[in-house]
């Protein structure tokens, strides 16, 4: 079966563009993270869905940040006027759920923002 | 707050040499603890978990590590560590019931072969 699948792997934006970055999750998986890992660092989060309900968007940044999972499965994390200290890798995860599951990662996006 | 601390940031070891690498958490509750591996160019993989029951894991690839509760520590070890070895490990930790988890900022394994 098909793992968590991100796109794009790699974008390049502006100062001041506003991005989208999309998230497959592997199918049937409830729950869906993302994480955004600076270089150097752990991976941090960001904020979660269960289905389509957001449960946890404390660890956005700014209202910049913005995260949506309109169906329950695929889920776009979009950032408006990038800046940056908004380069970055930009982790997904799905899981079976969040009592005791293990999370599998995507590949990851990396923004760079120029 | 939550808090995952890993001691070394870089280790470097020869083929064979056994392996420990250090993670202490600090959180209030019930505790699922994780280890990830990331190899060059791949995505996060899990290596072994801990939910509750025997405080000793062991993952894919000959790796285990030990939950001690008093210390607040799960190491990540290996007897006989090999170049394919070579990756960045990550320690997590998470609520039993919540979503969200806090990795530590990795520790970079170099195996010399």
């Amino acid at each position: 079966g098909a793992g968590v699948s991100q796109s794009p792997r790699y974008k390049v934006a502006k100062r001041g563009q506003d991005v989208a970055l999309r998230c497959d999750p592997i199918s049937g998986h409830v729950s869906l993270f993302w994480y955004q890992q600076a270089l150097g660092q752990g991976p941090e989060f960001l904020t979660y869905f269960q289905n389509e309900a957001q449960l946890d968007k404390s660890g956005l940044p700014s209202d910049r940040f913005f995260a949506e999972r309109p169906e329950g499965s695929v889920s776009t994390l979009k950032i408006q006027r990038t800046q940056q200290e908004d380069s970055a890798v930009y982790l997904c995860a799905s899981s079976l759920g969040t009592d005791s599951y293990e999370q599998y990662f995507g590949p990851g996006t990396r923004l760079t923002v120029t | 707050a939550q808090s995952v601390s890993q001691h070394n940031h870089h280790v470097i070891l020869s083929e064979a040499a056994s392996l420990e690498l250090g993670c202490n958490y600090s959180y209030g509750g019930t505790v699922n603890l994780f280890w990830y591996v990331q190899y060059p160019g791949q995505h996060l993989q899990l290596l072994l978990k801990y939910f509750s029951g025997d405080p000793l894991v062991k993952g894919i690839k000959g790796f285990e590590a030990e939950f001690i509760k008093s210390k607040f520590s799960f190491n990540l070890r290996k007897p006989s560590v090999q170049w394919s070895d070579t990756a960045e490990y990550f320690c997590a930790a998470k609520g039993a019931n919540a979503g969200k988890s806090t990795f530590g900022d990795g520790t970079t394994l170099t195996v010399k072969p």
